[in-house]
């Protein structure tokens, strides 16, 4: 199964909101509300932002929120901060016990 | 608080056999609720599901990788290891282990080791 698509960048201004999107398929994005997003800092382990497509962990600030529609999720960024500043990571479960994560959006505040 | 630590070779030879071991601090590798896995990131790549392990020992892998991976779980060490077989250059990666719920969404990561495959 072939990784989930993400814009490779995405940037806003600080306050600004950014909504990066994470195209799948049926068989993953669409068959399940199983997806996930990550923020990843450079020389960082990622870090678990959204799961089960809208809900935050604990410590997640209400900045970062997640939906879908159909085969494609998306992550939404509101009052962008500097440091948001980072790569950003969907995932989702797929057909057969398998999980597929996305190429990997890089989030630049200007 | 649970803490995961990877551990393992930096250096591999193409063709050879890497094993990584991941301990689990603090807490319980036999709670029902988890799944252990393997996650690698190539060089300013990506990142790719390996595969997990539950504390019974079943395993699910990446269908990309399922020819050459082995992941098994030792729960009196509180200890999950991850092998993978048949190494080539494209395998250098930090390697991260990680803890993920049923639902598939990982909650808690090592900070990564490095794994350069190199003769």
């Amino acid at each position: 199964q072939s990784a989930l698509t993400q814009p490779p960048s995405a940037s806003g201004s600080p306050g600004q909101s950014v909504t990066i999107s994470c195209t799948g398929t049926r068989s993953d994005v669409d068959g399940y509300n199983y997806v996930s997003w990550y923020q990843q800092h450079p020389g960082n382990a990622p870090k678990l932002l959204i799961y089960e497509v809208i809900k935050r962990p604990s410590g997640v600030p209400d900045r970062f929120s997640g939906s879908k529609s159909g085969n494609t999720a998306s992550l939404t960024v509101s009052g962008l901060q500097a440091e948001d500043e980072a790569d950003y990571y969907c995932s989702s479960y797929a057909d057969s016990n398998n999980l597929i994560f996305g190429g990997g959006t890089k989030l630049t505040v200007l | 608080q649970l803490q995961l630590q990877e551990s393992g070779p930096g250096l591999v030879k193409p063709s050879e056999t890497l094993s990584l071991t991941c301990t689990v601090s603090g807490g319980s590798i036999t709670n029902s609720r988890y799944y252990w896995g393997w996650i690698r990131q190539s060089p300013g790549k990506g990142l790719e599901w390996i595969g997990s392990v539950y504390y019974s020992g079943s395993a699910y892998y990446s269908p990309s990788l399922k020819s050459r991976v082995s992941i098994s779980i030792d729960t009196t060490n509180s200890q999950f290891s991850l092998r993978l077989s048949s190494l080539t250059a494209a395998d250098t990666s930090v390697y991260y282990c990680a803890r993920h719920e049923w639902h598939w969404y990982f909650d808690l990561w090592g900070r990564g080791t490095l794994v350069s495959v190199s003769s």
